[in-house]
């Protein structure tokens, strides 16, 4: 079974609109944390957003927030007033084993999204 | 700067060889973290050393191997390389083994001839 799932292979946006990019993931573990990361055509990953499993508010970061959703397992990012710069793949990740021992991080298979002028 | 230093940032090779992709991971942090993205793919998580030791592995191929060094660093050895084994190698670091999130280096890129 998939661990991280982002079901929009690819989106619009129209410039200035506000854009949620989907995430689920799956894991038995009490402890995780979900991290969304952008990897523009250059090809470095940026770090974006972090939620920890036990965090009670939905992270921010500037115009990125995070709706962490922990019954349905949903982690989506929301990106508010979109920009042209925005344009680029965006991948969902998960830690899991957060206690130490076995531990890893998980990629989804990303979502690009194209913001229009 | 994500303060990760991966080496070399791109590798030519043919089918059969073996490569050694280096790492540096920032001042300070322990954990080092080995993906694999293919063409238009996710990353997949190979390998995670934490202060020297093996803490995790993915889907890492019994031709790859991997070891993080006292001083930190860390290098992944990839042998008797096939064409599939074209991609982009991502190094990333963290501070400790749970701790926030992971610094990615500029990622060093292999083509397979």
């Amino acid at each position: 079974a998939q661990k991280i799932t982002q079901t929009q292979p690819g989106m619009f946006v129209q410039e200035k609109e506000a854009v949620t990019l989907d995430c689920t993931y799956d894991t038995s573990d009490p402890s995780y944390g979900l991290f969304w990361y952008k990897q523009p055509s250059s090809g470095e990953m940026i770090f974006l957003i972090y939620q920890g499993s036990y965090d009670q508010q939905n992270a921010t970061e500037g115009r990125y927030s995070l709706n962490f959703q922990k019954a349905r397992k949903s982690a989506n990012l929301v990106i508010s007033a979109s920009q042209l710069g925005d344009s680029a793949m965006y991948f969902c990740a998960m830690r899991e084993g957060l206690r130490g021992g076995y531990q890893k991080v998980t990629f989804g298979t990303g979502t690009k999204l194209q913001v229009i002028p | 700067d994500s303060g990760v230093t991966q080496t070399p940032k791109h590798l030519i090779t043919a089918t059969g060889q073996r490569v050694t992709l280096r790492c540096s991971p920032r001042s300070g942090d322990l954990s080092v973290y080995w993906y694999q993205q293919s063409l238009d793919q996710g990353l997949q998580f190979l390998i995670h050393y934490y202060n020297g030791e093996e803490r995790a592995k993915g889907n890492i191929l019994e031709r790859f191997s991997a070891q993080q060094f006292p001083d930190l660093h860390s290098e992944l050895n990839l042998s008797s390389l096939e064409l599939g084994d074209s991609a982009l190698y991502f190094c990333a670091s963290s501070a400790g083994v749970d701790t926030g999130e992971l610094f990615f280096g500029e990622g060093s890129r292999l083509t397979v001839l």
